[in-house]
């Protein structure tokens, strides 16, 4: 089955502890993304990658880091986890870079305290 | 910057109604727009691809339009269920930055049984 998939669903953790949230699709996909979700604010592009090894930064992308190492896995790395990135957190990848369908991870509702 | 803005944000209507939920967009420079469903604690499902040159997308009861020129799209729901509840959520790829998605916040619908 064509998806994509997010370790952990649920994280609780304390702040200044690193932690990596995966990201994997299995649809040989160059184009993959990070988005993090709060409300009244939406869904907000933190990272994205066009294919291995080329990645960039989306609109939120302080306080994170990625790494494109092979095609089908994306994990978000937050070095030093704050308060203000309790969030809702999903992945996405398509074809390409522009034309094609998006498609979601699961989401991981992560939470720092 | 691209700016998304959905109206309205909330909508109860009966089971059986006919709907139009609205987007609309500040950049009419797009390369693609795409409508998503979210259910509650839930990811994101692709409802709807639209490419920049064509006017509509149709996938059983739902029917997408996009007009360019004034910066809007519209999502009609035919005959609507009950599971049909959920928030739908509008994208927008834009043509001079084609790798970021700018959603905007979402329409929560509700169909009464």
């Amino acid at each position: 089955e064509a998806q994509v998939t997010q370790n952990p669903r649920y994280l609780i953790t304390v702040t200044g502890k690193k932690l990596t949230v995966t990201c994997s699709q299995n649809m040989n996909h160059e184009y993959m993304s990070w988005y993090r979700q709060d409300p009244g604010l939406g869904l907000r592009q933190i990272y994205y990658s066009m294919n291995v090894e080329v990645t960039d930064k989306g609109d939120v992308p302080e306080g994170y880091k990625v790494s494109r190492k092979e095609k089908r896995n994306f994990p978000l790395i937050l070095e030093s986890p704050s308060p203000n990135q309790t969030s809702l957190y999903f992945c996405a990848s398509s074809y390409g870079t522009g034309g094609a369908e998006q498609y979601f991870g699961p989401g991981t509702r992560l939470t720092v305290t | 910057k691209q700016e998304v803005t959905q109206i309205p944000a909330a909508l109860s209507v009966p089971e059986g109604e006919n709907l139009v939920l609205n987007c609309s967009f500040t950049d009419s420079a797009i390369y693609n727009l795409q409508w998503f469903r979210q259910d509650p604690g839930k990811g994101l499902t692709s409802l709807l691809l639209i490419q920049s040159s064509q006017r509509e997308q149709t996938s059983g009861r739902l029917n997408a339009s996009l007009d360019k020129s004034s910066g809007r799209s519209t999502l009609y729901i035919a005959a609507s269920q009950p599971g049909d509840s959920a928030t739908y959520l509008c994208a927008v790829r834009s043509s001079g930055s084609a790798r970021q998605l700018t959603f905007g916040s979402g329409t929560q619908l509700t169909v009464l049984p």
